[in-house]
């Protein structure tokens, strides 16, 4: 079956340590995203990546980075800098639409809970 | 930047009844689309709605676009206590990079 990978589901950060979050999809889509969700808040953008070796910063991107190497994977690592970093974090990725772009449903994770020790 | 802003912030209704969710937003659009999320699970793409088209319709769900309002809605008929979840609209500005983005969400409680 095609989808998205999120994992772990729950992670604990001790202060001062980075995390990672691993995000695997095999829909060969292009496009992929990292969104942050606090509870009962709408889902902010932090991080996306439209095609492989380039990324770009959404609208929360301090305290956080990503890499794409593989078309396949976008780990995105929560550092020591992100001084809040307790949310629920979801992975998504889409298709690039007819004439550029990535304007087409998004496919998403079942998310990665983090929460601070 | 939070482009979509849904209203209600919450609904609860009867099985039985019709729920609607509403969605504004401010810039011009390539398209919307309107996501179903299950508390602690991953969102569910519903239906996606082009800027030129008015009215879609998917099983028990119909969306209207209304580009000169800037609004959309989505209509539940005969709801079921299994379409408790929340709803979130999302918007793809026409242009530029073309990066969906989300509203704060309907949350639809649906008694049995």
């Amino acid at each position: 079956d095609g989808g998205i990978t999120q994992s772990p589901k729950y992670l604990f950060r001790k202060e001062g340590q980075n995390v990672t979050l691993s995000c695997e999809q095999n829909l060969n889509h292009d496009a992929m995203y990292w969104y942050r969700q606090d509870p009962g808040q709408g889902l902010r953008l932090i991080y996306y990546s439209q095609i492989v070796n380039d990324f770009q910063k959404g609208d929360i991107a301090e305290g956080y980075s990503v890499s794409r190497e593989k078309k396949e994977s976008f780990p995105l690592t929560v550092t020591s800098a992100q001084k809040n970093p307790t949310a629920f974090y979801l992975c998504a990725s889409n298709r690039r639409g007819q004439g550029g772009g990535s304007r087409e449903k998004l496919f998403f994770g079942s998310g990665t809970q983090l929460s601070v020790l | 930047s939070q482009q979509g802003e849904e209203d209600p912030q919450a609904l609860s209704i009867q099985e039985g009844e019709n729920a609607t969710m509403n969605c504004s937003y401010k810039t011009s659009i390539n398209n919307l689309q309107w996501y179903r999320q299950n508390s602690g699970r991953g969102l569910v793409h519903l239906i996606l709605i082009r800027s030129n088209e008015r009215e879609k319709h998917s099983g028990r769900l119909r969306v209207t676009l209304d580009t000169s309002k800037k609004s959309s809605s989505l209509l539940i008929t005969a709801s079921r206590a299994a379409d408790t979840a929340s709803y979130f609209c999302a918007t793809v500005p026409s242009g530029g990079s073309y990066i969906p983005t989300f509203g704060r969400g309907t949350s639809l409680i649906v008694h049995p």
